[in-house]
């Protein structure tokens, strides 16, 4: 069967590596989802969208997949930098809702 | 072009004192959220605002109250301040008034209740 990424709330990777951080959303209804970087002192910082008529979209260096069956969102980095050090949200809405629903965020620490 | 700008940056009250905060949208961008971020968590919806009207509410107690001016422009007041009410509060601005487009934030407002 398939496996779902697990949330974890912290990831360490070395710079140049990939990252990789995996989200779990809760309404079945959600159809449109965001992942933000947050760093410290700062609000959250739109990194890439995905609408739930997609499963993949790529952006400059970053990958979101989104898994409807599951329930399930990620996020890649590609070739992690130090700059990208900060603590990432996953977050679901659904149509004329307005609001969106963050989920619980990771720390990334990218060691030099 | 300017982003979302929040004021004031900082911010100390006491217990039972009123706040309001204030937040200007992206130019351009009709719809106005705010949301409260405890340390450690993610963001937790309060309102929004779009062409002046309430669009939604998030599970905060009547002492939290917002509105929104024809320039577009928010303010959020919370009344008779509790110690659990220190939080960053975050200002979003979005185009329009649904959830098919990305909002963005302001650097928020840091309110720490003594």
């Amino acid at each position: 069967g398939e496996s779902v990424g697990l949330h974890l709330p912290t990831l360490s990777v070395q710079e140049g590596d990939n990252s990789i951080i995996n989200c779990a959303y809760s309404n079945s209804a959600s159809d449109y989802f965001i992942w933000y970087k947050q760093e410290s002192g700062k609000g959250p910082q739109f990194i890439i969208d995905i609408r739930s008529n997609m499963d993949k979209r790529q952006g400059q260096r970053v990958t979101v997949l989104l898994n409807k069956t599951v329930k399930h969102l990620s996020l890649q980095i590609a070739a992690t930098q130090p700059g990208d050090s900060a603590v990432y949200f996953c977050a679901e809405s659904y149509t004329n809702a307005g609001k969106s629903t963050f989920g619980d965020g990771t720390t990334l620490t990218v060691k030099p | 072009d300017a982003g979302v700008t929040q004021s004031p940056t900082h911010l100390i009250k006491t217990r039972g004192q009123q706040v309001t905060l204030r937040c200007s949208p992206i130019s351009g961008h009709k719809s106005v959220s705010w949301y409260q971020q405890v340390l450690g968590q993610g963001p937790q919806f309060i309102f929004q605002y779009y062409e002046k009207e309430e669009r939604g509410r998030g599970n905060f107690p009547d002492r939290f109250s917002a509105r929104q001016f024809p320039n577009y422009s928010s303010e959020l007041n919370v009344n008779a301040l509790l110690l659990g009410d220190s939080a960053l509060y975050l200002c979003a601005s979005r185009w329009g008034g649904g959830s098919q487009d990305p909002q963005h934030f302001g650097d928020g407002t840091r309110l720490s209740i003594l």
